[in-house]
């Protein structure tokens, strides 16, 4: 069955702290990965793509990570921010699919 | 990229009526795409929107029910039908992106979504 599970549902740290995202996929056969972040009220925005030979990628604070052969995620954010205070979503699209794969994603709060 | 826009933000429903959700892209795209967001949960893909055919929709969702219109390529609606308080939901459009290059990878970009609350 293609589904993408997220760890953990939900996660508190102190501002000026880094964390890291966990995300397994079982989807098949892989096209690319993408990780989401979605504040409150607003829609998804992308964060990072990774496809299949790509094995880490940054934005900014952002790095997301991809063991293609382990079917394992990772986004890692440095130096939280209170900004950074939203849901986390990990996205699979697999090949020859519409359809993307979606997370339950990972609520990520930033206290002060 | 891509800028989309949804109107309206947001609305209180009585049980029972209809309401539509209009979504506007700032360019062309083939293939626009409508989901649900239900409190504390990710996202549902509900249809698939096709400029000049039908909509496809996703198992458990029917076009009596979310009917869908896409009369141009950057423009489409999605009508919650005799709505129920079980409709209270985040509706996100959606659109897709292809890679401006050979090899690239397609992006999909999300609208700010409508929060509907049926009461």
């Amino acid at each position: 069955k293609n589904q993408v599970e997220q760890s953990p549902q939900s996660l508190i740290i102190l501002e000026g702290k880094n964390c890291t995202l966990q995300c397994n996929y079982t989807v098949s056969p892989f096209s690319n990965l993408r990780w989401y972040k979605q504040d409150t009220g607003r829609g998804p925005v992308s964060l990072t793509i990774m496809t299949f030979s790509e094995n880490t990628k940054s934005n900014g604070r952002y790095t997301a990570t991809l063991d293609a052969d382990t079917k394992q995620s990772s986004l890692h954010i440095t130096a939280s921010q209170l900004s950074d205070s939203a849901s986390y979503i990990c996205v699979v699209r697999r090949t020859g699919f519409q359809k993307l794969v979606f997370g339950t994603g990972t609520r990520l709060l930033v206290s002060p | 990229s891509a800028v989309i826009s949804q109107k309206p933000s947001r609305d209180i429903c009585q049980r029972g009526t209809s309401l539509t959700i209009q979504c506007q892209v700032d360019s062309q795209v083939t293939m626009m795409f409508w989901y649900r967001q239900q409190p504390g949960q990710s996202l549902t893909l509900i249809a698939t929107a096709n400029q000049g055919s039908e909509a496809t929709y996703e198992s458990g969702f029917v076009i009596d029910k979310f009917p869908i219109s896409r009369p141009n390529l950057t423009f489409s609606t999605l009508t919650v039908s005799n709505m129920s308080p079980e409709d209270s939901s985040i509706y996100l459009c959606s659109v897709e992106k292809l890679a401006a290059q050979r090899g690239g990878t397609d992006t999909q970009y999300f609208g700010p979504g409508t929060r509907l609350t049926v009461l």
